[in-house]
């Protein structure tokens, strides 16, 4: 079974706080995802890694940054916290990008960020 | 714009069938995924539409009509472990290093009762 696992369950930071999640698959997966879920907005894509050291901007990319130095690691970095990203953060991975699969995404538990 | 359409909440009882549609306006499309969510879980992969016409898995089934940019998540025979939220989503070319992403819906929320 594909395991992707997040450093944290819950998160509480304060506003211009540094913070980091961490993100690890065991599946040799290329492709690794950020997505935030907020209530009847469903999934946002953040950013997403399709290979080592590789990043590609997502929807919403504003007041985030990745990083892939590992291709089981993919790291969602919040320079500045502040109150509106308050959120559930989700990781998720996929084997890779060709044809017109479905590319199955498979996810982590998330992450509850509070931000104060 | 890129954008998905499907009903926040449907309710039915046990053993009923259920259909939740799902409209989009999307460029790029590929296929149509749908994924299933339990209170307090991760997102699971449930089924994927890339050509017109009906898959079927189990006790669940999905359609896609992509001259109608229109599909549906049909759930039989329904069991109360299958509430939870449901959400399509799309998969759609990002015109960038021929990279492709998920677009996923809000969201549909089943309860199911006794």
């Amino acid at each position: 079974d594909v395991k992707v696992t997040q450093s944290s369950r819950y998160l509480v930071k304060r506003t211009g706080e540094k913070v980091f999640l961490e993100c690890v698959q065991d599946m040799d997966h290329e492709n690794m995802f950020w997505y935030r879920q907020d209530p009847g907005l469903g999934l946002r894509l953040i950013y997403f890694s399709y290979d080592v050291k590789m990043k590609e901007k997502g929807d919403i990319p504003e007041g985030y940054s990745v990083s892939r130095e590992k291709k089981e690691r993919f790291s969602l970095i919040l320079e500045s916290a502040s109150t509106n990203q308050t959120s559930m953060y989700l990781c998720a991975s996929s084997l890779e990008q060709l044809g017109t699969g479905p590319d199955t995404q498979y996810f982590g538990p998330g992450t509850r960020l509070t931000v104060l | 714009g890129q954008s998905l359409e499907q009903p926040s909440e449907v309710t039915a009882v046990e053993g009923a069938i259920v259909q939740i549609n799902c409209t989009y306006q999307t460029s790029g499309f590929y296929g149509l995924s749908w994924y299933q969510q339990h209170d307090g879980g991760a997102p699971t992969f449930l089924s994927y539409n890339a050509l017109d016409g009906l898959e079927e898995t189990g006790r669940f089934s999905s359609f896609l009509s992509r001259s109608d940019s229109y599909g549906y998540l049909l759930l039989q025979e329904l069991q109360m472990k299958d509430s939870a939220s449901y959400f399509c989503a799309v998969r759609v070319d990002m015109f960038s290093g021929g990279y492709n992403k998920l677009i996923f819906g809000a969201g549909t929320r089943l309860a199911v009762h006794p």
